[in-house]
Order: C-alpha cells, then structure tokens, then sequence
C-alpha cells in the first residue's frame, strides 16, 4: 500500500539532545511537508520541501532542521535551540498533476515528549 | 503572507442538527481552499476541496462547503450530523500553482451527542 511511514510513533527526548524524526513515503510524490500540532493552535509549518536537494522555511522554521537527499525521505531534526518542542509531528506529501494533486496526504505522526 | 480563521473552537450537537463550521482566508491571489478532518486515533484526511469552477463543493459523508470569494469564506456545512462526524476539522489553503506551503486555520472540535 501507497503511504507515508513516520518513525518513531514515540519519543522521548532530554534537555538539550537532538532528535531526528523519519519520514518516507512510497507515493512517488514530489513535495513534503512537516506540520507541528499542539491543541489549539491548528498544524503550523515548519519546512516543506518541492524537488530533492531544495527546501524551505515555513512559519516556524527555528530550531529545527531538513534534508531531502532522496525524492522519498524527508527527516526533521528537533535541536536543542527550540525553546518548546513537545508536541505532535506530522508528515505530509503532495504530488501528481490530476486528481490528487495539491491534495497532502499525511502520516500517522510522532509524539516527541521533552524530559 | 496566506492565513486562515476559524472561528468555532468547540462545537457540541446533537444528533440530526444542521452543521456549519465558518473559515476565512486572507491572500492577494488565486487560492486552492480545503477541509481536512481527524477522527479520534486517525489519520488526518481530505474532506472537500476546492481549485475552481463550481463554488459548491460536496465532499465525503455529506459534507459539502461554498466558496464566497467576495467574503474570503469557505463555510462547511452538513444538513444532519452523526455521531460518526465527532472529529476534529480544519480549514486549509494554499495559492494556485505548484507546490506551495499549506496553511491550515486552528481547528474545529465538533463533538456529536447521540
């Protein structure tokens, strides 16, 4: 089946690590996405990425960082330089040019938890 | 800068009322308009969406939304609600063309008593 895998579901994080979230999808879609949701507040970007090897900032880009060496891998590193990140990670993708374009299909997300 | 609003934060109904969820947008161009919905332990999934033509878009399980361009508005709206609708939903939008960043509004949590 066609989907995006998000790994770990879980994750546990000390003050001060970086931690790394996988995603990969086998849609063969162009874009991706990272959305960070905390109650209340909706999905709020933090990168997205339209071709490998270009990304680029969404609206809450600091303390985080992308790759996108591969057109099916797009992994979020959470640094130590963000002030708040606990909270619930969503990977997303879009691509195609007919009926499912700019349509995001997302994963089943990340629950990072800060110590 | 593209946003959305949602104004209803907490919707609580019984079952058989009529449904409308308000959401505006604010963007200088052409926009896509959509509404995305998680049920409880789901994936967040497309509701309806809108690129063109027609303003009235229906979308799965009954729910069908009209664009009013004049009013930057994308109202979602279902005659009868189920239990089965209890979910949250959110308003999104993106400009026309290619890949562009998606912005989604802060949700609606409706909450369907039987």
């Amino acid at each position: 089946d066609g989907g995006i895998t998000q790994s770990p579901k879980y994750l546990f994080r000390k003050e001060g690590q970086n931690v790394t979230l996988s995603c990969e999808q086998n849609l063969n879609h162009d874009a991706m996405y990272w959305y960070r949701q905390d109650p209340g507040q909706g999905l709020r970007l933090i990168y997205y990425s339209q071709i490998v090897n270009d990304f680029q900032k969404g609206d809450i880009a600091e303390g985080y960082s992308v790759s996108r060496e591969k057109k099916e891998s797009f992994p979020l590193t959470v640094t130590s330089a963000q002030k708040n990140p606990t909270a619930f990670y969503l990977c997303a993708s879009m691509g195609g040019m007919f009926s499912g374009a700019n349509v995001l299909t997302f994963g089943a997300g990340s629950r990072l938890t800060v110590l | 800068a593209q946003s959305v609003s949602q104004h209803n934060h907490h919707v609580i109904l019984s079952e058989a009322a009529s449904l409308e969820l308000g959401c505006n947008y604010s963007y200088g161009g052409t926009v896509n308009l959509f509404w995305y919905v998680q049920y409880p332990g789901q994936h967040l999934q497309l509701l309806l969406k809108y690129f063109s033509g027609d303003p009235l878009v229906k979308g799965i399980k009954g729910f069908e939304a009209e664009f009013i361009k004049s009013k930057f508005s994308f109202n979602l709206r279902k005659p009868s609600v189920q239990w089965s609708d209890t979910a949250e939903y959110f308003c999104a939008v993106n400009a026309h063309g290619g890949y562009q960043k998606v912005t989604f509004g802060t949700g609606t949590k409706l909450q369907v008593i039987p």
